[in-house]
């Protein structure tokens, strides 16, 4: 049962243009999200994350959009350059409260993006 | 300010033999995460821990898989009689002792390591 969704396993997009990768979750209980990128033979380093009282986050180049109703988000890359060629995560948190009162996050399969030059 | 250190990065076994993963979380993480990133999948969680305790082990298969997080030392992913399926990315992630950012703060909360990856022959 896959709760948190990537559709799209590739994408392609030329540079300078924008990137929009999608995500959608089924857990209505989840509350904060977030985005990696991954590099192959490297670990996945954190872009940018968002909480459930907001539909926007920006951080320069990348934006994170939140639609509630829709159980949809999704990541913006503008303008989009060679380098951000990777593969992109969102996770989100289940909302379920562990004893310690800490949360686990579930990862979707991922969307390799290639920015072509 | 040393990050998450995982190691080894590569690990080849035979099958049957026992592998062991270890996990050094960032200073001032008490909480480890581990995922396995099977080819051309995503990241599966697979248990959470803190010291001493694992919280939530419901991604770890019933069998030949166990995690710990002493009180001393790194956490340990043990892979006993591994099979060829077992061939895979395993990331390990802290994070502090509330993964859970104040609402609307857009901040990280979980950190990785670069990753082991196990190779099973």
């Amino acid at each position: 049962d896959q709760q948190v969704k990537q559709n799209s396993p590739s994408l392609s997009v030329q540079e300078g243009r924008i990137s929009i990768l999608n995500c959608d979750y089924t857990n209505s209980m989840f509350d904060y999200f977030l985005w990696y990128k991954k590099y192959p033979a490297e670990g996945p380093t954190f872009l940018i994350s968002i909480s459930s009282i907001k539909d926007k986050n920006e951080d320069g180049r990348f934006t994170v959009f939140l639609n509630k109703s829709a159980k949809h988000l999704s990541l913006h890359i503008v303008p989009s350059q060679p380098g951000d060629s990777a593969v992109y995560f969102c996770a989100a948190s289940d909302g379920t409260v562990t004893t310690s009162g800490t949360y686990k996050y579930i990862f979707g399969t991922g969307t390799r993006l290639k920015v072509l030059a | 300010n040393a990050g998450v250190m995982q190691n080894p990065r590569h690990l080849v076994r035979r099958r049957g033999q026992e592998a062991r993963l270890r996990c050094s979380p960032m200073k001032g993480h008490s909480h480890v995460y581990w995922y396995r990133q099977l080819p051309e999948e995503g990241l599966k969680f697979m248990v959470y821990l803190q010291k001493e305790n694992i919280i939530d082990e419901s991604g770890m298969p019933k069998e030949r898989f166990s995690a710990e997080f002493p009180k001393e030392g790194p956490s340990i992913l043990r892979i006993q009689q591994v099979v060829r399926g077992d061939s895979a990315a395993y990331f390990c992630a802290s994070s502090p002792v509330t993964a859970r950012p104040t609402p609307g703060a857009g901040a990280n909360v979980l950190t990785f390591g670069a990753g082991s990856r196990l190779t099973v022959l």
